[in-house]
């Protein structure tokens, strides 16, 4: 079972900034929040990952709680081509990746 | 590559009938991967390669599912007497080292579809 929670689905206007939550209450000390997403059928594409510290990359950032307990990806300039199943993923060392349902978002014109 | 190469793209087999998928990882990783996704849904994983050394098959059915991965070769996830059940996407990802410390890639998937 995924070890995440998110919400179904979320709706985002064109060039603003997508804000996805993830809860992860039970996470370990040495399990790594991962971030992938999935556009229409296409294999899923891995964005971003952090542990404890915050992380940016020319995709997103990724801000994690000080307790570890939740954490948010952020888009900063949604496009039409963000419209995806975004998935939190909470992952160690020898584990496979558990996909829950993820969050649908979809960007708006 | 620079990329999971997956091939083929899709597959049509008759129930009863045996189905094989191959998957070329990222030149330089070590670590290959196999997951299911069924009609959209959640991702199954069914096993993951170290080399050419199983690593993990935990989530691998007990019956009519195989997997190698052979020195110089593509990797390959093969179904014997195949099931209406096992229509699905197989994708197949590869990373460098193990799962959770560098993300896995993943190819674009094989779409089996059983009649």
């Amino acid at each position: 079972d995924a070890k995440t929670t998110q919400p179904p689905s979320m709706d985002c206007a064109e060039g603003r900034a997508a804000n996805l939550p993830c809860n992860h209450s039970t996470i370990s000390g040495n399990e790594y929040v991962y971030w992938y997403r999935q556009i229409h059928s296409q294999g899923p594409q891995y964005i971003i990952h952090g542990l404890k510290n915050n992380e940016t990359n020319e995709m997103a950032s990724l801000i994690i709680t000080e307790d570890r307990k939740s954490s948010t990806l952020i888009l900063p300039h949604a496009t039409l081509r963000d419209t995806a199943v975004y998935y939190c993923i909470v992952i160690s060392g020898n584990t496979p990746l558990v996909f829950g349902k993820g969050t649908r978002l979809s960007v708006i014109a | 590559g620079e990329e999971v190469a997956q091939t083929p793209k899709h597959l049509v087999r008759g129930e009863g009938q045996k189905a094989k998928l191959y998957c070329a990882p990222i030149k330089g990783h070590s670590y290959v991967f196999w997951y299911q996704q069924v009609l959209k849904n959640e991702f199954k994983f069914l096993i993951s390669f170290q080399n050419e050394n199983v690593f993990d098959e935990t989530g691998m059915p007990k019956e009519r599912f195989s997997a190698k991965c052979l020195p110089n070769s593509p990797c390959s996830l093969e179904i014997q007497a195949t099931k209406l059940e096992d229509s699905a996407v197989y994708f197949c990802a590869s990373s460098a080292v193990p799962q959770g410390y560098q993300p896995q890639h993943f190819g674009d998937g094989t779409r089996l579809s059983i009649l």
